[in-house]
């Protein structure tokens, strides 16, 4: 089993709707979770950084991890097309020394007008 | 200039050249990284510097070479690449090493 597994998509949606991109992981350590935005030709933008379970909320975007189920969930509310990239999620157990993010595969999405 | 910058943004060489790749970060952070990213493939993590020391180096071959002068510099030096070699090279930095990380735009590196 893979450390972090992420579907790839292709994902297309219309404008205006809620996007649930997710990721789950096999490893209990992970408590640090991240979600990147990549567009087209660019570095990964770091979009949302959550700490052990829970929700945390910025404008349209909302990350969700749920540890009891090693699973964590990107939400985009009133999805636009400028939110049209691939999202990576990522995570380490943040223990002393280990400086290694475990990266997604990365999700492509696209919102059509 | 702010943030992580890289240069240069696209290279094209052949397997006999020496080339390097430059990175450098505005962030005062004090963990630098570079990854490669190949098509449908995770973001592979190649090495990680921190307060300018190498604390990883992750089976990477050796025509591929880091060098972190400092703490804002981090270089990849380059030579007898393959053409499996061709991908996006990103650099990333973080405040300390685990810490969440802010990337570059890339060098895409195509190896003929």
């Amino acid at each position: 089993q893979k450390e972090v597994e992420q579907d790839p998509g292709p994902l297309s949606v219309p404008e205006g709707a809620i996007v649930s991109l997710n990721c789950t992981y096999s490893n209990s350590a992970f408590q640090y979770f991240m979600w990147y935005r990549q567009y087209s030709r660019k570095g990964p933008e770091l979009l949302m950084y959550t700490y052990s379970s829970g929700n945390k909320e910025d404008g349209r975007f909302t990350a969700q991890v749920d540890k009891s189920s090693k699973y964590i969930s990107l939400f985009i509310r009133d999805s636009q097309p400028s939110d049209s990239a691939t999202y990576l999620c990522a995570m380490n157990d943040g223990q002393g020394g280990s400086e290694k993010l475990v990266f997604g595969k990365g999700t492509k999405l696209t919102v059509n007008p | 200039e702010t943030g992580v910058t890289q240069t240069p943004r696209h290279l094209v060489m052949g397997m006999t050249n020496k080339k390097s790749l430059k990175c450098e970060q505005h962030l005062g952070h004090n963990a630098m990284y570079w990854y490669k990213q190949s098509a449908k493939k995770p973001l592979e993590l190649m090495f990680v510097y921190s307060l300018e020391e190498r604390v990883e180096n992750n089976s990477v071959p050796s025509r591929f070479s880091p060098e972190c002068p400092n703490s804002s510099h981090l270089f990849l030096h380059l030579h007898t690449l393959q053409p499996e070699d061709s991908a996006l090279y990103l650099c990333a930095s973080s405040p300390t090493a685990g810490d969440e990380q802010y990337f570059g735009p890339g060098t895409r590196l195509t190896v003929t």
